[in-house]
């Protein structure tokens, strides 16, 4: 299996922060890499995909890049909204696998 | 809007097997570019994809579980299957259906979720 680590496990911030979540893959898995969102008691809902494809609906204000082995999601400016816990995922062969993922709280 | 839902029971005792349904609400189920999925989320494990299924029939599983998982489809109902067999407590989770948009094969993001189901095993 590809093993996914996100850092940090937990991050502190206020609204209009810059937030970067982090993602490290154990081997070079190209840029196929998506992004969830999940709020408390709510499925996971994809944010982005292919690294740093935006999907339909997604504010600007989220943007992911990266490539081989080292992602990050950034979100320019914080909005309440955004407090949640985000997950990394590959999909670079038939076995999809997630990060721990990393809740975004506040300060 | 598509929409995915699960449903099973939400109690299953050790040993046993655990039976959840997703009912897709969509026009068909038979596109070229998308799988059917079961994922799960625990406290202990976070989420865990368990398998996919396409519209042919065509599955594949995740190999630490693939012994005791099976995903079928029928696609004249509109509903994909999770069987998992010889539950134990580690099997407690939060069961999702998904669909898988594919990319090459059966590799992709997860686009449309559930709502998830719990399930317990608990004697």
């Amino acid at each position: 299996d590809i093993q996914m680590t996100q850092s940090p496990p937990t991050l502190s911030a206020s609204v209009g922060d810059r937030v970067t979540i982090t993602c490290r893959a154990s081997q070079n898995i190209d840029t196929f890499l998506a992004w969830y969102q999940q709020r408390p008691g709510r499925a996971p809902k994809l944010l982005v995909s292919d690294a740093s494809t935006l999907e339909s609906g997604v504010p600007s204000t989220f943007s992911g890049s990266g490539s081989g082995t080292d992602f990050t999601l950034t979100i320019r400016s914080l909005q309440p909204d955004d407090f949640a816990t985000y997950y990394c995922q590959q999909y670079s062969d038939y076995s999809p696998t997630f990060g721990q993922g990393t809740k975004v709280d506040i300060k | 809007q598509m929409q995915l839902r699960e449903s099973g029971p939400g109690l299953v005792k050790p040993s046993e097997t655990l039976f959840l349904t997703c009912n897709v609400s969509a026009d068909s189920m038979s596109t070229s570019r998308y799988y059917w999925g079961w994922l799960r989320q625990s406290p202990g494990k976070g989420l865990e994809w368990l398998g996919n299924v396409y519209y042919s029939g065509t599955t594949y599983y995740n190999p630490s579980l693939k012994s005791r998982v099976t995903v079928n489809v029928d696609t004249s109902k509109k509903q994909f299957s999770l069987k998992l067999t010889s539950v134990t407590a580690a099997d407690t989770a939060v069961y999702y259906c998904a669909r898988h948009r594919s990319i090459v094969g059966a590799r992709g993001a997860f686009d449309i979720w559930g709502q998830g189901t719990m399930v317990t095993v608990s004697s």
